[in-house]
C-alpha cells in the first residue's frame, strides 16, 4: 500500500483565496482525520470521519474551514478565504476500526499564505 | 481535561549515550498511547503503541517505552542512540474507547552530539 497520500506537498497562496487540501486514505481504513501542525500550538485535530461521515468537527477553527469526504478513498480540507494565520502543516491521518494498527500519517502539506 | 505533557522541549545527548523521553498524561482510565517520531519536513512515523498487557513495548529503530500507571507516564528509552535518530517526538494518546482522534504532546527536539 502506497500508505496515505496528501496532496499538494507545498501552497502557496495569497489571502482572500480558496485553498483545497486533498487526501486519499488507505484502502479499508475506516477512519480519516485532519491535524494541523504549528509552532504555536502543535499539531491539533480539527475533524475526523468514519466510514465517510463526519463524527466530530469541534477542532475546525472557524467557518472558513470546511471539510468533506464523498467516497472512502478521498477527503478534501477546504479554506475559504485564505489569511495569513491559516499558514501551517495541514495533516492527514487514517486508521482501521481495530486501533491496535495505530494511525497512519501522510506526509502533509505545508501551506503558506501570503 | 484529558491531555498529555512532554516536559522536556528539547534534550541533547552524546551519539551512543542512552536516551529517555518524558511523557505524562492525564486521563481517568487506561488510554491508548502512541510514540510518534517526526523528521524535519516529513510526516509522523509510529515508533510505537500501548493498549494493554505487558508494561514494557518494543518498537521500532530500537526504541521501546514503559507505561507506568502509578506515574500516569509512558517514557520512551533507547539505550545507544544513532545521529539518524536527531527529530522531534511526539507522545500522544487516545481514550480507552478509541473513539476519537488523537492527543499529542508539544514533542521533544532530540539533538546529537557527535
Amino acid at each position: 500500500d502506497a500508505g496515505v497520500i496528501q496532496s499538494p506537498r507545498h501552497e502557496v497562496t495569497e489571502m482572500g483565496q480558496e485553498v483545497t487540501l486533498r487526501c486519499k486514505p488507505i484502502s479499508g481504513h475506516d477512519y480519516l482525520f485532519w491535524y494541523r501542525q504549528t509552532m504555536m500550538r502543535g499539531l491539533e485535530l480539527l475533524i475526523y470521519f468514519n466510514n465517510n461521515v463526519p463524527i466530530d468537527d469541534s477542532g475546525m477553527p472557524e467557518d472558513r474551514f470546511s471539510a468533506k469526504m464523498p467516497n472512502a478513498s478521498f477527503s478534501t480540507l477546504k479554506i475559504q478565504p485564505s489569511e495569513p494565520r491559516d499558514s501551517a502543516v495541514y495533516f492527514c491521518a487514517s486508521s482501521p476500526l481495530n486501533r491496535n494498527y495505530g494511525y497512519t500519517f501522510g506526509s502533509g502539506t505545508r501551506l503558506t499564505v501570503v | 481535561a484529558q491531555s498529555v505533557t512532554q516536559p522536556d522541549i528539547h534534550i541533547t545527548v552524546s551519539e551512543g549515550a542512552s536516551l529517555e523521553l518524558r511523557c505524562n498524561y492525564s486521563y481517568g482510565a487506561t488510554p491508548y498511547l502512541f510514540w510518534y517520531v517526526q523528521s524535519p519536513g516529513q510526516g509522523l512515523q509510529l515508533l510505537l503503541k500501548y493498549f494493554s498487557g505487558d508494561t514494557l513495548v518494543q518498537g521500532i529503530k530500537g526504541f521501546e517505552a514503559e507505561f507506568k500507571r502509578s506515574q500516569s507516564s509512558f517514557n520512551l528509552r533507547k539505550p545507544s542512540v544513532h545521529w539518524s535518530d536527531a527529530a522531534e517526538y511526539f507522545c500522544a494518546f487516545v481514550s480507552g474507547g478509541g473513539a476519537d482522534g488523537l492527543t499529542f504532546g508539544k514533542g521533544t527536539h532530540l539533538i546529537i552530539q557527535p
